[in-house]
């Protein structure tokens, strides 16, 4: 199986602040690459796929970057609305794996 | 607009099987456009992909439940359904149904709304 590994797991952040999240695979997964974001109780929304491309009605201050094991997602201005956990998934092979999450919460 | 909901039970017994239902709306599940998934998330924990299935009846499990799983088409109901077996306290999760579009690469989307399973006596 593909590991991901989401670094940091927890981010504390304030609203305006520019915030990376860093996903690294075990093997080289191209740019099959989806970041989805999820608040408390609700089901993880799709942000960004294949590395780079910014799902429909996103808001362009999430942006995505990387192929082969290193991406990465930015928000360039953090809004209140962002405070979430944040997930990478691999997409090359199967099992579809996902990263352990990135929580970001306000300072 | 394509959209998925879970139906089932919210509490079932140790050693029992599980069995949930996914609604799907906005296209046919018969179509050769998606792949139907599962997506499990225990309590305060992250993601496990569960498996999924195709129009066509083809399946595609996680080697960790592949004994346990089944997940299979109504294609008169439109739905698929999840079947998992032997249950264990450990399964207890929120149990997410998504599309996956066909494509390099496609990500999952949309998800259900999600519904939480307690594996209890």
């Amino acid at each position: 199986d593909i590991q991901l590994t989401q670094s940091p797991s927890f981010l504390s952040a304030s609203v305006g602040d520019r915030v990376t999240i860093t996903c690294r695979a075990s093997q080289g997964i191209s740019s099959y690459l989806a970041w989805y974001q999820q608040k408390p109780g609700k089901a993880p929304k799709l942000l960004i796929y294949t590395a780079s491309t910014l799902q429909s009605g996103v808001p362009s201050r999430f942006s995505g970057s990387g192929s082969g094991t290193e991406f990465t997602l930015t928000v360039s201005s953090l809004q209140p609305e962002d405070f979430a956990t944040y997930y990478c998934q691999q997409l090359s092979s199967s099992p579809l794996t996902f990263g352990g999450g990135t929580k970001v919460q306000i300072k | 607009q394509l959209q998925l909901q879970e139906s089932g039970p919210g509490l079932v017994k140790p050693s029992e099987t599980l069995s949930l239902t996914c609604t799907v709306s906005g296209d046919s599940i018969s179509s050769n456009t998606y792949f139907w998934g599962w997506i499990r998330q225990p309590p305060g924990k992250g993601l496990e992909w569960v498996g999924s299935i195709y129009y066509s009846g083809r399946t595609n499990y996680n080697p960790s439940l592949k004994s346990r799983v089944t997940i299979s088409l109504d294609t008169s109901k439109n739905q698929f359904s999840l079947q998992l077996s032997s249950l264990a306290a450990a399964d207890t999760a929120v149990y997410y149904c998504a599309a996956r579009a066909l494509g390099a690469g496609a990500p999952l989307s949309p998800w259900g709304q999600g519904i939480l399973v307690t594996v209890s006596s």
